[in-house]
């Protein structure tokens, strides 16, 4: 089993919609979780961190369930500015570094 | 200016050529990192350094070395290109081990090996 694993998408959405991806990971000593978001051809940008209590940002809300070793990101009413690969990041047992998912690719159709 | 820079943007090079990319911060952050990015693999981390006297081997750090020549500069060699190094090439930094911050990406080097 690999360490991060996401929902393998393509994700295609109208606008307007609510949709979420789901990261699931293996090491259970994990303390930090962020979700990046990537354009085509450029570089990774934070999104957001992911708190135990769960958190949100305007449209987007972040969840953790450490129980199952999962973290969400929901977004609420698309944007076709939302289109992109979404990453989720999760530290090593160590805490030395992160460990990233493979992505999951959102399009958001007009 | 951005916060971490990376050169060159783009390269194409030889199989078995020596090959050099750079990247420097102005972040002030004592954390480098190189992850190397191919399609369906995502990021994977090469190498990293939490100050100037220290390196660290990554998941895949064969075929690859690196220098901290200063905490604002850490490079990565390649010291005999292949083929299947062809790939999109991060740097990125962080402020310190608790990763509230996450990471600063810099804008990538896309190499290709011919």
């Amino acid at each position: 089993r690999k360490e991060v694993e996401q929902d393998p998408g393509p994700f295609n959405v109208p606008e307007g919609a609510t949709v979420a991806f789901n990261c699931t990971y293996s090491n259970s000593a994990s303390q930090s979780f962020f979700w990046y978001r990537q354009d085509c051809r450029k570089e990774p940008k934070l999104l957001m961190s992911v708190y135990s209590s769960g958190n949100e940002d305007g449209r987007f809300t972040a969840q953790l369930n450490r129980a199952s070793q999962y973290i969400s990101l929901l977004i609420r009413d698309s944007k076709l500015s939302d289109s992109a690969t979404y990453l989720c990041a999760v530290n090593n047992n160590y805490g030395q570094n992160f460990v990233f998912g493979p992505g999951t690719r959102l399009s958001v159709l007009p | 200016d951005a916060d971490v820079t990376q050169t060159p943007r783009n390269r194409i090079t030889k199989t078995g050529k020596r090959i050099m990319l750079e990247c420097s911060q102005t972040k002030g952050h004592d954390r480098m990192y190189w992850y190397r990015q191919d399609p369906g693999l995502g990021l994977r981390l090469i190498y990293y350094s939490f100050d100037v006297k220290d390196i660290n081997k990554g998941e895949i750090s064969d075929g690859y070395s690196v220098s901290r020549q200063a905490q604002a500069k850490f490079s990565l060699s390649l010291e005999s290109a292949i083929p299947n190094q062809t790939a999109l090439y991060f740097c990125a930094t962080s402020d310190d081990g608790t990763g509230a911050g996450g990471y600063t990406f810099g804008s990538g080097t896309r190499l290709t090996v011919v």
